[in-house]
């Protein structure tokens, strides 16, 4: 039982470039989420999926998308990167109507330069 | 919607001292009050919870406690460690198919 994985652990974009964020879960979740966390700052919600088919923008959504694939799979894209996306990128789940605990991946760590 | 606000943003203790942390809550609603410990370079990670229907939680040296009326909840670390040290977030939900909402962090720094 890995919990969330999350592809690639670091990254080094050029401006303009765009690129993939991959999450799955393997404990059968309903909700999946992005946050990013910038240096010494907190967790900001990028998009979430509360379930299969359904995505929701967060608090901080412009230069991404996001798509559910399936159950297990949520991926986050930049379109056109942007210094200002330089950041730490979590992927999380969570059962839909348990209680909302939260469970995060290992991050990825994404430097636009 | 929720907003959550935790101070400080900054704590040192000195190692086996206690450290608490608090967080205040907007939306009366709110009855889900976990508690996330993120070490650095490393993923946060829940570390306890409570929810509205009882008032204080313990776990070894952690405990949780909830002020519904005053609307807060805080976070004790007893006899603290120098692995304690990490980032604290508190957060707030309204439960079953709600979002959590974040508070800032505490940066806790225990000094051997």
């Amino acid at each position: 039982n890995a919990g969330v994985t999350q592809t690639p652990k670091f990254q080094v974009l050029k401006t303009g470039q765009s690129m993939t964020l991959q999450c799955a879960q393997d404990m059968n979740h309903n909700s999946m989420y992005w946050y990013r966390q910038d240096p010494g700052m907190g967790l900001r919600l990028i998009y979430y999926s509360a379930s299969e088919g359904t995505t929701d923008k967060g608090e901080v959504p412009n230069g991404y998308n996001v798509s559910r694939l399936n159950k297990r799979e949520f991926s986050l894209r930049l379109e056109s990167a942007a210094p200002s996306q330089t950041s730490v990128y979590f992927c999380a789940s969570s059962v839909f109507r348990s209680g909302n605990t939260i469970y995060f991946g290992e991050g990825s760590w994404l430097t636009v330069v | 919607g929720e907003n959550v606000e935790q101070h400080p943003s900054t704590l040192s203790v000195q190692e086996g001292d206690s450290a608490v942390i608090k967080c205040t809550y907007s939306d009366s609603a709110s009855n889900y009050f976990p508690w996330y410990k993120q070490e650095l370079g490393k993923r946060p990670q829940l570390i306890i919870d409570i929810r509205s229907n009882v008032g204080e939680k313990k776990d070894q040296r952690i405990a949780v406690t909830l002020n519904k009326t005053a609307k807060h909840f805080s976070l004790h670390i007893t006899e603290t460690q120098p692995e304690d040290s990490a980032v604290y977030f508190c957060a707030a939900s309204k439960g079953a198919g709600n979002m959590l909402t974040f508070g800032g962090g505490t940066r806790l720094m225990v000094k051997p």
